[in-house]
């Protein structure tokens, strides 16, 4: 296993318009997280999975944004109607909820642009 | 809500040397974890170093060491003989032992130069 892919890395899309982007964890991970992150800022939390369970989500998380996690495997996050403002880099990351085990393992994002 | 400052934007530090970033925390917890992560440009974040806050030993990886003072809520990275592959974005996160809640709260970033 090489690690959380993201993809596509890269999406430019038109306003209004619906994405989704797909997140493979490490395999024996069961835990998932969906970040934004704008230019210049530090990751801000959008929503945490434990296996297929969505167990928090962020107030950020307006009503166009969904994510699932079926099977507790891979994980997909669509924004609806996207907006200017959801342009952004938006990353995955996984770990293993076991014991102390506490690194968060990233991919490498991705770029989402709306015109 | 737990929250993560990093006060400095931007650091540089002369190739060779040594240079300490800040960080500061809020939280009501007495046990949690610290941790900074290293972000290259357009690369994917990767763990540096991680601090358990019922340690009172400060953590070391390396050349990179932690300052970890519980009571003032204080985590500041230190990166001794500093590399040009140092230059990155450098973040602090804080993460609740609590269970059920296991997000990763981050700073804004220092953006570390290293200069030749």
């Amino acid at each position: 296993d090489t690690g959380v892919s993201q993809d596509p890395r890269h999406k430019i899309t038109k306003r209004g318009q619906n994405v989704t982007f797909r997140c493979d964890p490490i395999s024996e991970h069961n835990r998932l997280y969906w970040y934004r992150q704008t230019l210049g800022q530090g990751p801000e939390f959008l929503t945490y999975f434990q296996n297929e369970a969505q167990l928090e989500k962020s107030r950020l998380l307006s009503d166009r944004f969904s994510a699932e996690r079926p099977k507790g495997s891979f994980s997909t996050l669509e924004i609806q109607r996207t907006e200017q403002g959801d342009s952004a880099m938006y990353l995955c990351a996984s770990s293993l909820g076991t014991g102390r085990n506490t690194e968060a393992f990233f991919g490498q994002g991705t770029r989402l642009t709306v015109v | 809500a737990q929250t993560v400052t990093q006060s400095q934007p931007e650091m540089s530090v002369q190739e060779a040397e040594t240079v300490t970033l800040s960080c500061t925390y809020d939280t009501s917890e007495s046990d949690y974890y610290l941790f900074w992560y290293k972000q290259p440009p357009s690369r994917q974040m990767i763990l540096v170093i991680r601090q358990e806050a019922y340690k009172q030993q400060n953590a070391t990886e390396n050349r990179f060491s932690v300052n970890f003072q519980k009571a003032a809520k204080s985590f500041s990275l230190k990166i001794s003989d500093s590399q040009l592959g140092d230059a990155a974005m450098y973040f602090c996160a804080y993460r609740t032992s609590t269970s059920g809640t296991y997000k990763y709260i981050f700073g804004t970033g220092t953006r570390l130069k290293v200069l030749a």
